[in-house]
C-alpha cells in the first residue's frame, strides 16, 4: 500500500516568517494530495489539495507544489498568524477512496 | 455547504452496553467514510460506503458495524468494546472520485 512519510513532526515560527512542511509518498500511482489542518479539538479541515496534473497550486497565503519525478510534495505558509497554530497532516490518495496519511506536523506560531 | 454533522459529541459506554454514532450530510456526496484517530496520530480509515454500499473494510473488528440507511445517513454500531477503541471517530463524505473527505466534528468516545 502507500505510505507517507511527512517531515518535520514539529515547527516553530515567528509570526510572520514562512512555514514549509514537506511530505513524500512511495506509491507512483498515487495522483490526489490534499492537505488538512487540525486545531486542537476539532475536525480535520481540508485547506487545499493538489492532482497530479498541476505542479503548484495557491490560495491566499497557503500554496502546494508537486514533484512527481521525486515523488514529494510541499505545503507553504506565508505570512504566519498566530491562528495557523494546528496539526497539519498531508495525505496522499490513488484513487480508490483511501486516502494514506502523514504522521502529522505541529505548527507552533510565535507571537 | 461543507458540513457534515456527527452526534453524540460525547460519549461515555461501558464495555456491555451497545450504543451507535450517527453521521449526515447534505452535499450530495456519494462516498461516505468512518476514521478512528488516537490522540496525536492521523486519522486511520475503518469503512467506506460508496453509493450505499460497503466498499471498504479494512479489517476492523465485528464489534463495530457500519450501517447507511440511505445516502445522507451513516451509522456506527458499537457493542462490546474494549479500553483502547476509546478514540475520536470522524464521519467524512467526499464526491470526486472517492478521493475529497469532508470531515465531521467527530465523536470522542470513552469505553469504561
Amino acid at each position: 500500500g502507500e505510505n507517507v512519510e511527512q517531515h518535520p513532526s514539529t515547527l516553530s515560527v515567528q509570526e510572520g516568517d514562512s512555514a514549509v512542511i514537506k511530505c513524500t509518498y512511495s506509491d507512483s500511482a498515487s495522483n490526489y494530495f490534499p492537505w488538512y489542518k487540525q486545531e486542537l479539538g476539532k475536525r480535520p479541515q481540508l485547506i487545499i489539495d493538489i492532482r497530479s496534473n498541476v505542479g503548484e497550486k495557491k490560495d491566499q497565503r497557503i500554496a502546494v507544489t508537486l514533484n512527481k519525478t521525486a515523488k514529494h510534495f510541499s505545503l507553504h505558509i506565508t505570512e504566519t498568524q498566530p491562528e495557523d497554530s494546528a496539526v497539519y497532516f498531508c495525505a496522499a490518495s490513488m484513487n480508490d477512496y483511501k486516502l494514506s496519511f502523514g504522521a502529522g506536523t505541529t505548527v507552533t506560531v510565535r507571537a | 455547504d461543507t458540513e457534515v454533522t456527527q452526534t453524540p459529541k460525547h460519549l461515555v459506554m461501558g464495555m456491555t452496553n451497545k450504543k451507535s454514532l450517527k453521521c449526515e450530510q447534505h452535499m450530495g456526496h456519494r462516498a461516505m467514510y468512518w476514521y478512528k484517530q488516537k490522540a496525536k496520530k492521523p486519522p486511520e480509515l475503518m469503512f467506506v460506503y460508496s453509493y450505499e454500499k460497503l466498499s471498504i473494510n479494512e479489517s476492523v473488528p465485528s464489534r463495530f458495524s457500519p450501517e447507511c440507511p440511505n445516502s445522507s445517513l451513516l451509522n456506527l454500531h458499537l457493542h462490546a468494546l474494549q479500553p483502547e477503541d476509546s478514540a475520536l471517530y470522524l464521519c467524512a463524505s467526499g464526491a470526486q472520485g472517492g478521493t475529497e473527505a469532508f470531515f465531521g466534528q467527530g465523536t470522542r468516545l470513552t469505553v469504561v
